[in-house]
């Protein structure tokens, strides 16, 4: 079962490189989420989309765009990298009400130089 | 907004039982999330508890909500190194999670 699959999974950059990570899920979940994490501060929401064709801002959009391509694709986007946006990226897709489980990619870990 | 705090660092001998505390905002959530992250990996729900229960016990794992406080806890019986890891408390709003910023769980033999 493949669940939620993101590449790539690591990625150097120089400043002002663009860059695009992509995540598939076959789990025809409606909604999708991407994730940033750093040391001390959790996991903040960059972008989501609660449906296909749908997406929205989340806690720390600035400098992303992204893109709901069909219901299994969700990509985001970094048209100019900075150094602030060395992170650990993840991609999660949610299950629905019922449970309200989201469940994660591996993770793409990308450093700007 | 929402927030959800929880303190960064635990360490506990193996054998022991372990608390790991949060506290959120949102009086609305519906369901608060305990995640497990090991290292290199994503998260993974280790478990969940509705908003209008006060305990649940799934094996070694204990969870127990204060709806007043507003705090959620985790105990884990037996810790067992394999338990090493980070764990995030995370409450829901519309589609969206809040996690807190995770305790990193270190079981010392």
């Amino acid at each position: 079962n493949a669940g939620v699959t993101q590449t790539p999974k690591f990625q150097v950059l120089k400043t002002g490189q663009s860059m695009t990570l992509q995540c598939a899920q076959d789990m025809n979940h409606n909604s999708m989420y991407w994730y940033r994490q750093d040391p001390g501060m959790g996991l903040r929401l960059i972008y989501y989309s609660a449906s296909e064709g749908t997406t929205d801002k989340g806690e720390v959009p600035n400098g992303y765009n992204v893109s709901r391509l069909n219901k299994r694709e969700f990509s985001l986007r970094l048209e100019s990298a900075a150094p602030s946006q060395t992170s650990v990226y993840f991609c999660a897709s949610y299950s629905g009400a019922n449970t309200g489980e989201l469940f994660f990619g591996e993770g793409s870990r990308l450093t700007v130089l | 907004g929402e927030d959800v705090e929880q303190s960064l660092f635990l360490s506990v001998r193996e054998g022991d039982s372990s608390v790991i505390n949060c506290t959120y905002t949102d009086s609305s959530s519906t369901y608060l999330y305990w995640y497990k992250q090991e290292p290199g990996a994503g998260l993974q729900l280790l478990t969940y508890i509705f908003s209008n229960m006060d305990m649940k016990q799934d094996q070694r794992l204990t969870v127990l909500l204060n709806k007043k406080d507003k705090h959620l806890s985790l105990r884990i019986a037996d810790t067992q190194t394999g338990d090493s890891a980070i764990y995030f408390c995370a409450e829901s709003s519309a589609r969206q999670l809040t996690f807190g910023s995770g305790t990193q769980l270190t079981v010392l033999p």
